[in-house]
């Protein structure tokens, strides 16, 4: 069975950093791509990266270029997700999911306030 | 950008009646190994979304042959017939063809 499981969300203050995780089981992590994407209260799906299986490409969107990073770990079937220079904005729901959205986590909260 | 346009934005139907959301996209989502990347999601109130189609038409592993998925290039329907209580929540449409990636707005789905 797929899993992933996200981690390391949290309250911060506005120009903090934060690391997000996602831990994939039941399949094999190191041949897939991988995203994050996010959803701010009451709001729809914002994709804001994703990673190649080999870390050879990585893309973001436009809102979090230069401020977060992508990257994962294959020999701990990690992706991971650095924020810095944390906005209001970026208050959200943070999930990882497998290429084609066939699969999600059960999304991490991030807050980002004063 | 890509944009998704998805309407209408709520539905609200009795059970079994059926519905149809479209999902329209500002340039065509044929990939260049010919495939058409867009997908439909369901996200049910306070979960994760969960893909119910995936390249326009393919249902997923245990999705019920009540939902349906049609079009081509820029226009995409999805159809569920004979609506159960179970498949209350909001309806994303999502492309992966071209970066960024990006969703529809949404349609809520109530049940009357």
């Amino acid at each position: 069975e797929v899993q992933l499981v996200e981690s390391g969300g949290g309250l911060v203050k506005p120009g903090s950093s934060l690391k997000l995780s996602c831990v994939a089981s039941g399949f094999t992590f190191s041949s897939y791509g991988m995203h994050w994407i996010r959803q701010a209260p009451k709001k729809g799906l914002e994709w804001i990266a994703l990673i190649y299986y080999d870390s050879s490409n990585k893309y973001y969107a436009d809102s979090v270029k230069g401020r977060f990073t992508i990257s994962r770990d294959n020999s701990k079937n990690t992706l991971y997700l650095e924020m810095n220079s944390l906005r209001s904005e970026d208050t959200a729901m943070y999930y990882c999911a497998t290429p084609y959205f066939d699969y999600w986590g059960q999304g991490v909260m991030v807050t980002v306030s004063s | 950008d890509v944009v998704m346009t998805q309407t209408p934005p709520s539905l609200s139907v009795a059970i079994g009646q059926s519905v149809s959301i479209s999902c329209k996209s500002s340039q065509s989502l044929v990939y260049s190994d010919g495939k058409t990347y867009l997908h439909w999601l369901l996200q049910s109130s306070g979960r994760s979304p969960k893909r119910l189609i995936y390249q326009v038409s393919n249902l997923d592993s245990g999705v019920p042959d009540r939902f349906s998925g049609t079009g081509s290039q820029k226009d995409f329907t999805l159809k569920i017939s004979r609506v159960e209580a179970k498949d209350l929540g909001v309806y994303y449409c999502a492309q992966t063809t071209h970066f960024p990636l990006t969703f529809g707005s949404g349609t809520k789905l109530e049940i009357k």
